[in-house]
């Protein structure tokens, strides 16, 4: 089956804490994204890769850090959670960079207490 | 810098009846493509249409949008809404970057 992938599914943390979250896609491209959805159901994105390579990079807290070991796998840790940062993460792949159809993945619900 | 605005957040309609969901967007650039993309309950969003030509109606699933530069719109309509139409739309914006800029989204409820 070809498509975006990500685990986990959902997550519950405490403030403070670190988590990672996995995406990986079987759709042979090139361009990975990761957006938050936040509860009003906003759609912004936050990192972008072009073959392991960082391109975009939008204004998001240091705490956290996009990691792509290849152009299929593109994860997201977060050092220290805060209570706004609960939300749906959304993993994201296009053919290209450009005016490419993204495919999304099932997102990753993250809750932090 | 590149906006994309949806007006409505929620737009509620009685089945079989026809639709128009707004999307209006700003841009300094010319070279510019425009996507409607669908998210049902608990599903990922997935894109619906998609068109960069001026004026040229694009159609898919029913859903219909003409991309219109001279008023910046590229409204998304449907003719006759179904149940299962009802979903979250969000309309987006490329203007040849890097990323695609999503409208707020607009939640379109049809009831029976």
């Amino acid at each position: 089956e070809t498509a975006v992938f990500q685990t986990p599914n959902y997550h519950v943390t405490q403030v403070g804490n670190e988590v990672s979250f996995n995406c990986k896609q079987t759709l042979g491209h090139d361009t990975m994204y990761w957006y938050k959805q936040d509860s009003k159901k906003l759609l912004k994105i936050m990192f972008s890769y072009n073959n392991k390579q960082l391109i975009v990079n939008e204004t998001v807290p240091r705490r956290f850090s996009p990691q792509s070991s290849d152009k299929a796998h593109l994860n997201l840790r977060i050092k220290s959670v805060e209570p706004e940062d609960s939300a749906v993460y959304l993993c994201a792949s296009s053919l290209g960079q450009g005016a490419y159809e993204q495919y999304f993945g099932p997102g990753t619900r993250l809750t932090v207490l | 810098g590149d906006s994309v605005t949806q007006t409505e957040g929620l737009v509620t309609v009685t089945e079989g009846l026809p639709v128009m969901l707004n999307c209006t967007y700003q841009t300094a650039y010319s070279d510019v493509a425009f996507f409607w993309y669908v998210q049902y309950l608990n599903e990922a969003p997935k894109l619906l249409l998609r068109s960069s030509t001026d004026n040229k109606r694009t159609e898919h699933q029913g859903f219909h949008a003409t991309l219109h530069k001279s008023s910046s719109s590229f409204h998304l309509q449907k003719s006759s809404v179904q149940l299962s139409d009802s979903a979250l739309y969000y309309c987006a914006l490329w203007t040849g970057g890097y990323k695609v800029v999503f409208g707020s989204g607009t939640r379109l409820l049809v009831s029976p």
